[in-house]
């Protein structure tokens, strides 16, 4: 079990440009969840999904933030035009649709830089 | 609604002595609570669960917590603390009703062991 991947994990962009994360959730996981994490605000939920289709995004900060998941094993966040205040850590974590009692597994994190 | 509150934003031991971190939750069912870690440019790792039985609750790395329904807390213990317990420790909980709903994590507490 590889566990969650996640690419890449370090960002650096200037401010306007278009960022894309990505993730590879654990096989047979069918939930997977954007999380980002920063000193000030600490873990905030972004968006996660069950079965590839969004249940909640009301996390997303702005329309700049978009999720997608095409197939069970891959979800992209994109941010465009990205910000300064954008930077932080990103992660992503997956687990079982069916375990309640299940917990999550995260990725190492993205940590993106806009500069 | 849920909540999980984690009232210390850092707690500091010696090494060799015990350690409690401290988290209270508010959920209006039953709760499945755990409890994560985070090392530094890592992501979150499970450490242990409650779900139903015995309100001890042993986990990873010799760290046990204590499921109290009356004071709806959950505190994080280990008998005797080692420098390379020092991490980020997160709480989480969920309520046993709310189905495959995203976990609702504490701010955190960062723990610090001194040799």
């Amino acid at each position: 079990d590889a566990g969650v991947i996640q690419s890449p994990r370090h960002e650096v962009t200037e401010m306007g440009q278009e960022v894309t994360l990505r993730c590879k959730p654990i096989s047979g996981h069918n939930s997977l969840f954007w999380y980002r994490q920063t000193m000030m605000r600490g873990l905030e939920l972004l968006i996660y999904f069950n079965n590839n289709v969004p249940i909640d995004d009301s996390g997303m900060p702005e329309d700049r933030f978009s999720a997608k998941m095409p197939n069970a094993s891959f979800s992209t966040l994109k941010i465009q035009p990205s910000e300064p205040r954008d930077s932080a850590v990103y992660f992503c974590a997956s687990s079982p649709a069916s375990g309640v009692e299940s917990p999550l597994h995260f990725g190492n994190g993205t940590r993106l830089t806009v500069t | 609604a849920q909540s999980v509150a984690q009232p210390e934003d850092q707690v500091n031991v010696a090494e060799g002595n015990p350690l409690t971190v401290k988290c209270t939750y508010s959920v209006s069912g039953n709760p499945y609570l755990f409890w994560y870690v985070q090392y530094p440019n890592r992501g979150l790792q499970f450490l242990l669960k409650y779900i139903t039985g015995d309100n001890l609750v042993k986990g990873s790395y010799g760290f046990e917590a204590e499921f109290n329904k009356s004071q709806t807390s959950f505190h994080l213990k280990k008998p005797s603390a080692l420098v390379s317990d020092s991490a980020l420790y997160f709480c989480a909980v969920r309520d046993m009703n709310s189905g495959n709903t995203p976990l609702v994590f504490g701010k955190g507490t960062r723990l610090s062991v001194i040799a």
